[in-house]
């Protein structure tokens, strides 16, 4: 799976927009971006996913550039509960295999 | 909406006693993991299971961690002779399987040896 880089810690203030950008400049055309979050000590959750297309859910949008070199998770309206450890993640679907967790972007959504 | 489950939440335990960790996965997923966070440390993997057998083990999951499906619903992490290295939360997860897979985590058991 290929690797990944995001900023260690970000701010956002509450209300507005977090943009969470993650490099994956190695990433192999059968690979998808997947999204988590661990708020506190809780088990990460799944946010969203994709392989080359821009998606959206009920909880964020992701915007996978056109080289698939890199991407942003946006979530578009930030609350003080969005306040928690996001990871970005490249791995090969169709497959059981792991998922490799980074160390992430610490995100603190400022009131 | 379907989650995974594990019990008990806080386990607290003397070195060298053994202990097992319990984890209901999603009830249709067939790919089962547990890995663990040090406090502090990143997720790490331990160990991956499929189709009643160890698909893969990471060098953390030595012969101390054994796994085991014992039924249709529950997973199970058993740890032999626990030492004070060995505290830290324990995560269970579960997947599909199914097309453009995603991995469902549990909330975790805090273990912690004394």
């Amino acid at each position: 799976d290929a690797k990944t880089t995001q900023p260690t810690s970000m701010d956002c203030a509450e209300g507005r927009a977090a943009n969470l950008p993650c490099n994956h400049s190695t990433i192999s055309g059968n690979e998808y971006v997947y999204w988590y979050r661990q708020i506190h000590s809780q088990g990460p959750q799944y946010i969203i996913h994709g392989l080359k297309n821009n998606e959206t859910n009920e909880m964020a949008s992701l915007i996978i550039t056109e080289d698939r070199k890199s991407s942003t998770l946006i979530l578009p309206h930030a609350t003080l509960r969005d306040t928690a450890v996001y990871y970005c993640i490249v791995r090969v679907a169709y497959t059981g295999n792991q998922f490799y967790f980074g160390t992430g972007t610490s995100l603190t959504v400022i009131p | 909406e379907p989650e995974v489950t594990q019990t008990p939440s806080h386990q607290v335990t003397q070195m060298g006693q053994e202990v097992i960790l319990r984890c209901v996965p999603i009830s249709n997923h067939l790919y089962f993991y547990w890995y663990r966070q040090i406090l502090g440390q990143k997720v790490e993997f331990l160990v991956s299971f499929y189709n009643n057998e160890i698909s893969e083990k990471s060098e953390i999951f030595d012969d101390q961690f054994s796994v085991e499906r014992p039924d249709g619903s529950n997973f199970t992490l058993k740890i032999r002779s626990t030492k004070l290295e060995d505290s830290a939360m324990y995560f269970c997860a579960s997947l599909s399987g199914g097309y453009q897979e995603t991995q469902y985590f549990g909330p975790g058991t805090r273990l912690l040896v004394l």
